[in-house]
């Protein structure tokens, strides 16, 4: 069965610190995996898009990393802010168009 | 650039009613995806489409749920005679191509809150 998994559901970090969002997932055979950002009440907002033949993409505070071989995937963000605080989630899609979502790492920047 | 579109936002139903929830993909996707949340959950994928076709529906509830995204306008996700258990946020995405190109990418709309009073 093709599961994602985040963990820790939540997390709490200072202002400034720099910090690390996992994801597994249970099959190596994966076409792309997509992290999004959720805040209360609202939609999800496409944060980075990791295809399959990639190591890693960036975008300004947010790196996101993908290795097969472990069913990792990782989304480091520089310099938090308490505007980040919200719900990350990461998404596979595993040979098909549908995506398979993980619950969530809600996460709080302590000013 | 008008970003994928689903109304109402917010949906109130009582038992037995029908609730019809629309979708307005992003200009020039042609791939619709419903997911539905529920309370406390993570996304749960519903079904795909592209125009006219139904092309994966395993996500879909056998009764009472239907979708479609006819060759003009919006995508319906219908659901008959709703109970309580179908309270929970929809929503829709869309992409200009499916697969592993970067084409792919899934665009969500805002969701509609449904809730079955």
């Amino acid at each position: 069965k093709q599961e994602v998994t985040q963990i820790p559901a939540a997390l709490s970090v200072p202002e400034g610190e720099n910090l690390v969002l996992n994801c597994s997932f249970t099959d190596s055979a994966i076409y792309n995996l997509q992290w999004f950002r959720q805040d209360p009440g609202k939609g999800l907002t496409s944060l980075l898009l990791i295809q399959s033949s990639q190591r890693e993409q960036t975008s300004g505070r947010l790196n996101a990393s993908l290795d097969k071989s472990s069913g990792r995937s990782t989304l480091y963000i520089a310099a938090s802010q308490p505007g980040d605080s919200a719900t990350y989630l990461c998404a596979a899609s595993f040979g098909n168009e549908k995506l398979t979502f993980g619950t969530g790492t809600r996460l709080t920047i302590i000013p | 650039n008008a970003g994928v579109m689903q109304n109402p936002r917010h949906l109130v139903r009582r038992r037995g009613q029908e609730a019809r929830l629309r979708c307005s993909p992003m200009k020039g996707h042609s791939h619709v995806y419903w997911y539905r949340q529920l309370p406390e959950e993570g996304l749960k994928f519903m079904v795909y489409l592209q125009k006219e076709n139904i092309i994966d529906e395993s996500g879909m509830p056998k009764e009472r749920f239907s979708a479609e995204f006819p060759k003009e306008g919006p995508s319906i996700l219908r659901i008959q005679q709703v109970v309580r258990g179908d309270s929970a946020a929809y929503f829709c995405a869309s992409s200009q191509t499916s697969g592993v190109s970067i084409l792919g990418e899934q665009f969500f709309g805002p969701g509609t809150r449904l809730t079955v009073l």
